[in-house]
């Protein structure tokens, strides 16, 4: 069974840094691209970043360009999100989701974690 | 950046009526298209990708039409259980944007 699993959310101060984790099972890690997608509280879905498989390949939303970093670890099955210089429109469930295709694109998210809550609040 | 819209903003039916959504990219995105289910509160859940492929497990009552930039989602009998948002996605290029997203109710 496809498991992903987010953390490291909480409460940061506009300015301040923070780092997200998602800890997947149930598939072959290396084998599939990996995204982060946000969600306002009460809007609507918005793309964040994309990594390839091998981690060769990055893809920023121009709203987190130059301010977040994806990565992962294909030992660890681990996908991360690290955030610095946090506003407050940045505020949302961050959730982590895998690509439908294995060992290409599809573009489109199969399986999806809870969500972890990111609030930038002085 | 293509921009996707979404109409109706809510809809709400009764129980065994046919539903229609209809999502429309400002640019041709071939069949690059995914509908998403979301409930209050939880993660979104893949309905139909490739803009008519139905998502394995999703029920048959769920259908998806269209290509270049008009797409529509069809729940052919609402079901008590369908009450959620759906949202669509353009899977064509990044950015990857998604639609406003439709409520729908039941009545």
């Amino acid at each position: 069974e496809v498991q992903l699993l987010e953390s490291g959310g909480g409460l940061v101060q506009p300015g301040g840094s923070l780092s997200l984790s998602c800890a997947a099972s149930g598939f072959i890690f290396s084998s599939y691209a990996l995204s982060w997608v946000r969600q306002a509280p009460g809007k609507g879905l918005e793309w964040v970043s994309t990594i390839s498989g091998r981690a060769g390949t990055i893809y920023y939303a121009d709203s987190v360009k130059g301010r977040f970093t994806i990565s992962r670890d294909n030992s660890k099955n681990t996908l991360f999100l690290q955030m610095n210089s946090l506003r407050a429109e940045d505020t949302a469930v961050y959730y982590c989701a895998k690509d439908r295709r294995e060992g290409g694109w599809a573009f489109d998210f199969d399986y999806w974690g809870q969500g972890t809550l990111v609030t930038v609040s002085s | 950046d293509i921009q996707m819209t979404q109409s109706p903003s809510s809809v709400s039916a009764s129980v065994g009526d046919r539903v229609t959504i209809t999502c429309q990219a400002s640019q041709g995105i071939s069949s690059w298209l995914a509908w998403y289910q979301q409930k209050p509160g939880k993660a979104p859940k893949l309905l139909i990708y490739a803009a008519s492929t139905l998502q394995s497990g999703v029920p048959s009552r769920f259908s998806g039409s269209g290509s270049g930039t008009h797409f529509t989602l069809t729940i052919s009998s609402l079901q008590p259980e369908d009450s959620a948002t759906y949202y669509c996605q353009q899977a064509n290029n990044f950015p990857f944007t998604f639609g406003p997203g439709t409520k729908v109710d039941i009545k």
